[in-house]
């Protein structure tokens, strides 16, 4: 079955720290990538996407992301996070003719002043 | 209002209760989404609605009935729900142009059965 793994729940970084957050899908075919944000008491919002062309895409807020098609991965990167990146991240992949999407189960950051 | 709206944000009901979901988008879409956000699982896509078809059940239990009136609405109607429905439910929308769609939420609704 088609799935989206992440492969960190929880991270705790300082200011300033570089950050990875791994993602993984087990999809043969082609795949539409996502990262979604959500803060505290917000909703879901998009981060970066990826369809077709350059692998690194870059995204709001500084982020970017890398796909790497041999690796089935679109692994999220900011070289230096700031408190207010303190939120939880969700990779997602888009399927089928409908772009239903499949979320990992997120990953939640902390991140320390 | 602009993007996915949401109402109510929190709804408490009893497992007898009868109530409904609300979701309205702003963005000119032709394609909403019901997905449900449990503690501790993945965000699970519900039901998906293209030009007002229903186009996706994604196995959910009869006891959740989505409508979709026009492409600006959506609604989840709700009855003899389970303790364990309780999670936030999460409306999306989208503009389908191939498979080049991107989805936007709105806020959700925290819904707690009783």
């Amino acid at each position: 079955a088609q799935s989206v793994s992440q492969h960190n729940h929880h991270v705790i970084l300082s200011e300033a720290a570089s950050l990875e957050l791994g993602c993984n899908y087990s999809y043969g075919g082609t795949v539409n990538l996502f990262w979604y944000v959500q803060y505290p008491g917000q909703h879901l919002q998009l981060l970066l996407k990826y369809f077709s062309g350059d692998p690194l895409v870059k995204g709001i807020k500084g982020f970017e992301a890398e796909f790497i098609k041999s690796k089935f991965s679109f692994n999220l990167r900011k070289p230096s996070v700031q408190w207010s990146d303190t939120a939880e991240y969700f990779c997602a992949a888009s399927l089928g003719g409908y772009n239903k999407l499949i979320f990992g189960a997120g990953t939640r950051l902390a991140v320390h002043p | 209002e602009t993007g996915v709206t949401q109402t109510p944000r929190h709804l408490v009901m009893g497992m007898t209760n009868k109530k409904s979901l609300k979701c309205e988008q702003h963005l000119g879409h032709n394609a909403m989404y019901w997905y449900k956000q449990s503690a501790k699982k993945p965000l699970e896509l519900m039901f998906v609605y293209s030009l007002e078809e229903r186009v996706e059940n994604n196995s959910v239990p009869s006891r959740f009935s989505p409508e979709c009136p026009n492409s600006s609405h959506l609604f989840l109607h709700l009855h003899t729900l389970q303790p364990e429905d309780s999670a936030l439910y999460l409306c999306a929308s989208s503009q389908r142009t191939g498979r080049t769609d991107t989805q936007y939420f709105g806020p959700g609704t925290r819904l707690t059965v009783l």
